[in-house]
């Protein structure tokens, strides 16, 4: 398996731009989550999917944060418009939710600068 | 909500000192508890992890040991090498699949 996989790898854009970021997670699991890494706030959960469906996003920032799954192989998480103070690295990681597994695969991220 | 809570970095080592990473979790119950290792430029991936009280997670020659009693899952090695330098995560899940981590620790290990 390829594992996660993340596009972009880098985005730069100017501020007032929408941004889309992707994911593709590993075939099977049914878990999918959307983290920011700062070196303010560290690793923070943005929102998680189960089987598709939005579990919980009291992470998202704020109503120009949005995230979707439309199928179990795909998902985004779009800011409009950007922000200077969204520049991070996202990460998306997926799993299992077996009780035997429990390990989250993380992509290698997107490295979003908003100027 | 829950949290978890690690030393602050950076750590500074020399190589074939002894490590110990600080980390400490406020869920209740037994939540699983993790260490997550991040190289530069990458993702992060699973060094260990330990499900119940008392387990002992080990893997590379890293541990932690999952202490009840006083919320914990620090880890330790015994002589890092330089190899050894990354971002170090720990991470509780507590109900459901929902995982979350602490800042990051980050570990320099010097020739």
């Amino acid at each position: 398996d390829a594992g996660v996989i993340q596009s972009p790898r880098h985005e730069v854009t100017e501020m007032g731009q929408e941004v889309t970021l992707r994911c593709k997670p590993i075939s099977g699991h049914d878990y999918l989550f959307w983290y920011r890494q700062t070196m303010m706030r560290g690793l923070e959960l943005l929102i998680y999917f189960n089987n598709n469906v939005p579990i919980d996003d009291s992470g998202m920032p704020e109503d120009r944060f949005s995230a979707k799954m439309p199928n179990a192989s795909f998902s985004t998480l779009k800011i409009q418009p950007s922000e200077p103070r969204d520049s991070a690295v996202y990460f998306c990681a997926s799993g299992r939710g077996d009780r035997d597994s429990e390990k989250l695969f993380f992509g290698s991220g997107t490295q979003l600068s908003v100027l | 909500g829950n949290s978890v809570t690690q030393m602050e970095g950076p750590v500074t080592l020399s190589e074939e000192a002894f490590l110990t990473i600080n980390c400490t979790y406020t869920a209740t119950g037994y939540p699983s508890l993790f260490w997550y290792v991040q190289y530069p430029g990458e993702g992060l991936q699973l060094l260990l992890k330990a499900t119940k009280a008392d387990d002992k997670g080990s893997n590379k020659g890293f541990e932690a040991t999952y202490r009840k009693e006083t919320t914990s899952f620090h880890l330790e090695k015994g002589s890092v090498q330089v190899s050894d330098s990354a971002v170090y995560f720990c991470a509780e899940r507590a109900g459901g699949f929902k995982t979350i981590f602490g800042a990051g620790t980050r570990l320099f290990v010097k020739a």
